[in-house]
Formats: C-alpha cells, sequence, structure tokens
C-alpha cells in the first residue's frame, strides 16, 4: 500500500510559468514533509521542506504548501527554468525521533519547454 | 558531489556472481541507509544504520546482505542475485537529531546502477 502517492508521472510547463506538483499521502501520523530532485545519473537533492504546523513554506522561487484535511501537499515552482527540468519525488516521514525513515512518492517528470 | 560517495557507478553481474557496493561520506552524519529505485516504483528503503547499528530491515531478502564497518562506510554485499534485483541503489546519509529532526532529511549518493544478468 502506497503510503505516499504522486499521481501525475509527468509534466510539461511553458518556461516562466508556474509549476505545480501534487502530492498525496494516506496516513495521518506523518508530520514532516519534504521534496527532492533528481538529475539524471545523479542521487535526488533536497529542495525544501514542511513541517505538519505550517502551512506553507517558501524559498525563493520555491513553495510548498500543505493541506493536512486534505492530506495534500504540492510543490510550486514560478517562474519555471529550464534547468528545472527533472524528476522530483515527495517524500514524508513520521515523527521517530532517533530513526527518521523517509517514505517516498513514485515522482513527478517536469519538463520545462522554452 | 554531494559528500556521499558511492562506487561503483555500474555494475554488471551474473546471477551467480558475488559483488558489493560500498558507500562512504564525509558529513559527520551518525545514519545511514540503503534505498532501491526500480522504474515506477517509490524509492524503496532496505536497510538503515544509526551510530554503526542496523536499526531497520525493511523484509529485505537475504541475498542483500549490509555492512557498516563505522559511521562512515555503508556496504551493501550482493550475492546469487535475480534479473527483477536490478535497479538503482541509493546510498544517503542524515545526522539523526534526538530532540527534534534533521529538516534537511537525507544526503543522497548518485547511487549505482545495478543489472543482474
Amino acid at each position: 500500500d502506497q503510503q505516499v502517492k504522486q499521481n501525475s508521472p509527468s509534466l510539461s510547463v511553458q518556461e516562466g510559468r508556474i509549476s505545480i506538483l501534487n502530492c498525496d499521502y494516506t496516513n495521518s501520523m506523518f508530520d514532516y514533509f519534504l521534496w527532492y530532485k533528481k538529475y539524471p545519473a545523479e542521487g535526488p537533492t533536497f529542495l525544501i521542506s514542511i513541517s505538519s504546523i505550517k502551512d506553507k513554506n517558501e524559498d525563493g522561487r520555491f513553495t510548498v504548501f500543505l493541506n493536512k484535511s486534505a492530506k495534500h501537499l504540492s510543490l510550486h515552482i514560478v517562474p519555471s527554468q529550464p534547468g528545472d527540468s527533472a524528476v522530483y519525488f515527495c517524500a514524508a516521514s513520521v515523527p521517530d525521533f532517533g530513526n527518521e525513515k523517509l517514505t517516498f512518492g513514485t515522482g513527478t517528470r517536469l519538463t520545462i519547454i522554452p | 558531489e554531494t559528500g556521499v560517495t558511492q562506487t561503483p557507478r555500474h555494475l554488471v553481474m551474473g546471477m551467480t556472481n558475488k559483488k558489493s557496493l560500498k558507500c562512504e561520506q564525509h558529513l559527520g552524519h551518525n545514519a545511514m541507509y540503503w534505498y532501491k529505485q526500480s522504474a515506477k516504483k517509490p524509492l524503496e528503503l532496505m536497510f538503515v544504520y544509526n551510530f554503526k547499528e542496523q536499526t531497520e530491515n525493511n523484509s529485505v531478502p537475504s541475498r542483500f546482505s549490509p555492512e557498516c564497518p563505522n559511521s562512515s562506510h555503508l556496504f551493501l554485499h550482493l550475492h546469487t542475485l535475480q534479473p527483477e534485483d536490478s535497479a538503482l541503489y541509493l546510498c544517503a546519509s542524515s545526522q539523526e537529531v534526538f530532540q527534534g529532526r534533521s529538516t534537511r532529511g537525507y544526503t543522497f549518493g548518485s547511487g549505482t546502477r545495478l543489472t543482474v544478468v
């Protein structure tokens, strides 16, 4: 049973527009959420995170929104740039201090069209 | 370079071979992980080590055998693998914060692309 779901395997967005990547989760114990970005032949790199006590976190062009009642989070990238083309993974963890384990989604491949 | 180095980058092995994947981190982290990434599947947690002690074995078949000789090095020993074990194997590390949360999650290596023939 997949606890973190990214239902869109791919997304294409025009350069300069907003990219919105979505993620849904089923485990109500998740209290911390992260987005990772992955280029081909590289490991995922941390992008942005959000705690369940917040509903929004912003870092430059990247903003993550959390809707706990809907068990949904989204990553907004604005404006989108060609270098943003990558696979984006949503991840979540439960409060198991000292033994943090991340549960990942299947990823969404974002392609920015110049 | 992320500070987590995995070797080799690519590996092709037969089903009767024995090989090892290596992971090394220079970040001073105290936890290390092995993840498996197969096509169209989420990253699957395989093993977790905290302070060199294995704290998680996520129902991984015994043909995968981890080893953590110190907090900077992690190995994954492979023997009698099956073609379905072909995948990208990712190592990650993190700094466990016992009074809170490691806010940046994991630092990943670039992975080893394993092909079992």
